[in-house]
């Protein structure tokens, strides 16, 4: 079983759509990320974090820690949003040693929206 | 601008040969990280440094070398010990230490395909 699981693999939106990503995990966590990879396979951070909800213009991130579950929504979605959305968390090092830096990564959505 | 260098973009192999995929970056990030991804799977973590000199096999490190002569410097050669190299690279880094160890800056990416 995966770490870190994420549904739906694959979404196709009209523009203008209100968009959910979910992420679930099965570990102990200090944090909780979301990134965006585009087309050319570049990544950047969205959000991190470790409760609660963050928004950024259209984005918003929330958390459950309780129930070890992430969503992430995007209002009036945009063509330009299209790209693959990856859900990573940083495990406890407790449990898994190593750097701060090693995430878990979940398999990714691909999103299009069409215009 | 700040951030990581990945080179070259796109690297054809004939099998048995080593290959060297350059990753540079002037963030000051003392950590540095270096992920494989396929198709259909989350990113895989290969080797990850967080000092000169010093560097830690992650997952996948097997067909794997790296070194770190320098801060800035972290290149990751596939050898041909890899048995199945074509994928696509990444390169990341972070500071270490305090929340921001857990935010990855990553690099555009190396594609990898071996002939």
């Amino acid at each position: 079983k995966n770490e870190v699981e994420q549904s739906p693999q694959n979404l196709t939106a009209q523009e203008g759509e209100f968009i959910t990503i979910n992420c679930s995990y099965s570990v102990g966590i200090s944090a909780l990320h979301w990134l965006q990879q585009h087309p050319g396979g570049g990544i950047v951070s969205l959000f991190m974090l470790s409760s609660g909800k963050k928004k950024h213009g259209r984005l918003i991130a929330t958390i459950n820690i309780q129930e070890k579950h992430s969503s992430l929504h995007i209002t009036a979605s945009h063509p330009r949003d299209s790209a693959v959305y990856i859900c990573a968390v940083s495990p406890l090092l407790i449990h898994y040693g190593g750097s701060q830096g090693n995430l878990i990564f979940g398999k990714g959505t691909k999103l299009s929206v069409k215009p | 601008d700040g951030g990581i260098t990945q080179s070259p973009k796109y690297l054809f192999r004939k099998e048995g040969q080593n290959v060297t995929l350059s990753c540079e970056q002037n963030l000051n990030h003392d950590a540095m990280y270096w992920y494989r991804q396929d198709p259909g799977q989350g990113l895989r973590l290969i080797y990850y440094s967080q000092i000169v000199n010093d560097f830690q096999k992650g997952d996948i490190a097997e067909g794997y070398s790296v070194s770190r002569e320098k801060k800035e410097s972290f290149p990751l050669t596939v050898t041909s010990a890899q048995k199945n190299p074509t994928a696509f690279y990444l390169c990341a880094s972070s500071i270490i230490g305090g929340s921001g160890a857990n935010v990855l800056t990553f690099g555009a990416g190396s594609r990898l395909t071996v002939l």
